[in-house]
């Protein structure tokens, strides 16, 4: 089972910051959360990783949450090419590899 | 730089046929992979991963199975294709051994068993 929790859906109008929460409360204090996303019929793609500061990339920003428990991706100008399913996840602790991926949150931007 | 091939894009197999995917990585040596199935609708399995060649981690019971003959090369096989084998099939690529994992996704194969 997945170890995140995410809105099923949000909607974003383009040009806008997109805000997705995420949900992580049995996370660990050296487990990274990793952020990737995946258009329709693609494999997803890695968006931004972070530990306990907040981190910026060219693609996002991550807000961390001080006690950990809770993470925001945020894309600060949504473009219509931003439309996917974005996933929060960790990998489980102490099992290499077990990257266990939720259902997402699928982000429409509108024009 | 490193790059991902996974092949094929997409096939139609009976029911009771055998599958054989493969999935082989570039620019990089002894990566972690990973064989993962996305149903319709439905967020990413985790099936097979393998941390070096002949070693195999299976993450849920099924009727599929997976090998590495080589390095940088992962195959997901099955002997008798079950119509709940349907689905998108996704190889991945990580080379950090530290339990945090950056991965690397291939294109994915559409399988439909009919």
């Amino acid at each position: 089972d997945a170890k995140t929790t995410q809105p099923t859906s949000m909607d974003c109008a383009e040009g806008r910051a997109a805000n997705l929460p995420c949900n992580h409360s049995t996370i660990s204090g050296n487990e990274y959360v990793y952020w990737y996303r995946q258009i329709h019929s693609q494999g997803p793609q890695y968006i931004i990783h972070g530990l306990k500061n907040n981190e910026t990339n060219e693609m996002a920003s991550l807000i961390i949450t001080e006690d950990r428990k809770s993470s925001t991706l945020i894309l600060p100008h949504a473009t219509l090419r931003d439309t996917a399913v974005y996933y929060c996840i960790f990998p489980s602790g102490g099992s290499q590899g077990n990257l266990i991926f939720g259902k997402g949150t699928k982000l429409s931007v509108k024009p | 730089s490193q790059t991902i091939h996974q092949w094929p894009a997409t096939l139609v197999q009976p029911v009771g046929s055998p599958l054989s995917l493969e999935c082989t990585v570039e620019g990089t040596s002894n990566p972690n992979l990973y064989w993962y199935r996305q149903a319709a609708g439905r967020g990413l399995q985790l099936l097979f991963y393998s941390v070096g060649i002949g070693q195999i981690s299976s993450e849920v019971p099924q009727n599929l199975s997976a090998s590495r003959p080589q390095d940088r090369q992962f195959i997901l096989s099955s002997k008798k294709l079950l119509l709940s084998d349907s689905g998108f099939y996704l190889c991945a690529w990580s080379v950090d051994r530290t339990g945090n994992e950056k991965l690397f996704f291939g294109s994915g194969t559409q399988l439909s068993v009919l």
